[in-house]
């Protein structure tokens, strides 16, 4: 079984272009989380799935931000018109909704911004 | 608002004995806690929890402990060995409303730790 992975792995875009990222989850989880992380802070939150439904947004998520998980399996987010404070690691993470709270992140994609 | 916060920045402890990672935290709504281990370039790994019913996990050489009255938790390790240096985050959730189980996690800002040997 292999565990959460994240593609790419790093991203160098410019001011004012899109990328998008793309998560996939263990296999038999269905919950999906994002998360964002810069230097010196813990992940913080942007939104999660259980399965294709979008149960929660952060007001971190501002409208350039996009998330979807069409199928219920993987996840991308996407990224519009990027500025450089979106320079970040993005973590992605998955678990198995009901009684268990563990999640479990992949390596994340390192973007920057110049 | 830093809900969850970690106050040492960094710890360096010598191989073999304790080390005790501290965590204090301000939402009351929080019911259960996570310590995550973060090497540079990959993920945070999961390493052990605890219920808000519990006041004591052990798994190994890891034990967490929570005062809930304190609102605090702290992280030991017994003994040390070098492949613990690393990045520790605390995390939290509160009950999900709509299944009951967890959702998203709010993290301290993380204490390096570094054993030597």
């Amino acid at each position: 079984d292999t565990g959460v992975s994240q593609d790419p792995r790093h991203k160098i875009t410019k001011r004012g272009q899109n990328v998008t990222f793309r998560c996939d989850p263990i296999s038999e989880h269905n919950r999906l989380y994002w998360y964002r992380q810069t230097l010196g802070q813990g992940p913080e939150f942007l939104t999660y799935f259980q399965n294709e439904a979008q149960l929660e947004k952060s007001r971190l998520l501002s409208d350039r931000f996009s998330a979807e998980r069409p199928k219920g399996s993987f996840s991308t987010l996407e990224i519009q018109r990027t500025e450089q404070g979106d320079s970040a690691m993005y973590l992605c993470a998955s678990s198995l909704s009901g009684l268990t709270y563990e999640q479990y992140f992949g390596p994340g994609t390192r973007l920057t911004v110049t | 608002d830093q809900q969850v916060k970690q106050n040492s920045p960094s710890l360096s402890v010598q191989e073999g004995r304790i080390s005790i990672l501290n965590c204090d935290y301000t939402n009351s709504m929080f019911d259960y806690f996570l310590w995550y281990k973060k090497y540079p370039a990959e993920g945070p790994t999961f390493l052990i929890s605890i219920s808000s019913i519990k006041d004591k996990n052990e798994d190994g050489r890891f034990t967490v402990f929570l005062n809930k009255s304190a609102k605090h938790l702290s992280l030991h390790i017994v003994p040390s060995q070098p492949g613990d240096s690393a990045v520790y985050f605390c995390a939290a959730s509160e009950r999900g409303v709509l299944t009951g189980g967890g959702n998203k996690l709010t993290f301290g800002t993380g204490t390096q730790l570094k054993v030597e040997l």
